[in-house]
């Protein structure tokens, strides 16, 4: 596709349940980030993906928060137990060296 | 520590030209990026600096001063539509390509 594709666009569930996210980076984009912004607050970095190197996973918040990235292209971020805290905008971005090209996020809203 | 700073918000007159701070205290430095972010969606490249100097890209301009660990984006005749957020990000040196982000700054424009 032209740009990064993440989806669902909107995602509702109840405190407890497990929730995937997925990215489609850009094709040929050797690295991938995902990130988490709260209504009005900056980006929160989570997990960046670059290649075949061991991802850099200092930004994820707790365990129940896990990223893999398949065949160095698609990625899912999963949310074990959800809280509410949780609740905010997840974004992933791709890029080639840079800049970062963002997708348009997922909404997730816990109950 | 790694730290960026910017204003939390500005207001600006349609027509104006406002100018957006940035300074950053970082371990490295390998360029400093611009993005806009309008409300409700991902973050778009505006710009991107890694020599001294000021980058001019039609009604945006970026600078930048490594000896300073400054940089500031200039609008100029300021539209409806430039109301957004304007994140600030600067790469690390290396082949760490993690950028470390602002909080960003609310740009408002009124008539």
């Amino acid at each position: 596709g032209a740009g990064v594709s993440q989806s669902p666009s909107n995602k509702v569930t109840e405190k407890g349940k497990d929730v995937e996210l997925r990215c489609d980076p850009i094709s040929g984009h050797t690295a991938l980030y995902w990130y988490r912004q709260s209504l009005g607050q900056g980006l929160e970095f989570l997990i960046y993906f670059q290649g075949n190197s061991a991802p850099d996973k200092s930004g994820l918040p707790s365990d129940r928060f896990s990223a893999e990235r398949t065949g160095g292209s698609v990625s899912t971020l999963t949310i074990q137990r959800t809280q509410q805290e949780d609740s905010a905008v997840y974004l992933c971005a791709s890029s080639f060296n840079q800049p970062q090209h963002f997708g348009d996020g997922t909404r997730l809203s816990i109950l | 520590g790694q730290n960026i700073d910017q204003p939390t918000e500005m207001t600006a007159t349609e027509g104006a030209i406002v100018q957006i701070n940035c300074t950053y205290q970082t371990s490295g430095f390998n360029g400093l990026f611009w993005y806009q972010q309008h409300a409700g969606e991902a973050p778009t490249f505006l710009s991107y600096n890694v020599l001294d100097g000021l980058e001019e890209k039609g009604r945006f301009s970026s600078f930048l001063s490594r000896s300073k660990g400054y940089s500031y984006l200039l609008l100029k005749e300021l539209q409806m539509k430039d109301s957004a957020s304007y994140l600030c990000a600067v790469s690390n040196a290396g082949n760490n390509r993690k950028l470390i982000w602002g909080l960003g700054t609310s740009l408002a424009v009124n008539p």
